[in-house]
């Protein structure tokens, strides 16, 4: 168990929806990651929070946003789903903001129908 | 941009050693990790690399060359539990600022362990 705590583990819903992916990370990690894992693409790096701040953004989608609370917890909201968002998403955590040892979350398999 | 490569697929017989190699193009190199994911699950970190040389621990190893853009993950008396994706990832450092920027996984290489 790494610590991190990702829900819901599944989530199906149709094209045009809107879901939101929720993340808790490690005790004391202030560093929340979220990255996509599709079977052709591997894990793509969507984007970084520190401490309640974005301080790193990848491919991320302009349908997709992601915000850190005060409780460090973190959500990443997917609008306006397409079939290609279908996808396993992780969520890992860092104590600092240097992409240090990562632990990973169980993630949430998304389907778009 | 960055550029890892790996072989897609490996199969071994339990109690050999493997190599699983992983070659990388990337501006601002700041560290190597390689990660093991098993089908279904999150990866977990096996091992870092950010100065040249071999790192071992345990029944793994890992190898860098930062000047030839090379890594390899080295895994001795395979155990059929060792039948997993090994991902190699590379940190790079954003331009100008000199902070951590990214890190960027390779596809993975799926290992499987046969008897």
């Amino acid at each position: 168990d790494s610590g991190v705590t990702q829900t819901p583990k599944h989530l199906i819903t149709a094209t045009g929806q809107r879901v939101t992916l929720r993340c808790s990370p490690r005790s004391g990690d202030l560093s929340v990651y979220w990255y996509q894992q599709s079977l052709d693409q591997g894990l793509q790096f969507l984007i970084q929070y520190y401490n309640g701040e974005e301080r790193a953004k990848g491919n991320i989608l302009e349908r997709f946003s992601a915000q850190q609370f005060p409780d460090l917890h973190s959500e990443l909201n997917l609008s306006s789903l397409e079939l290609g968002d279908s996808a396993l998403y992780f969520c890992a955590s860092s104590p600092g903001t240097g992409f240090e040892k990562l632990f990973f979350g169980s993630g949430t398999q998304l389907s778009v129908l | 941009g960055q550029n890892i490569d790996q072989p897609t697929e490996m199969t071994a017989t339990e109690g050999a050693i493997v190599q699983i190699n992983c070659t990388y193009q990337t501006s601002g190199f700041n560290g190597l990790f390689w990660y093991q994911q098993h089908a279904g699950e999150a990866p977990t970190f096996l091992s870092y690399n950010v100065l040249d040389g071999l790192e071992e621990k345990g029944r793994f190893s890992s190898f860098l060359s930062r000047s030839k853009g090379y890594s390899y993950l080295l895994l001795k008396e395979l155990q059929m539990k060792d039948s997993a994706s090994y991902l190699c990832a590379v940190r790079a450092l954003a331009p100008y600022t000199g902070t951590a920027s990214k890190l960027t996984f390779g596809t993975g290489t799926r290992l499987q362990v046969t008897l």
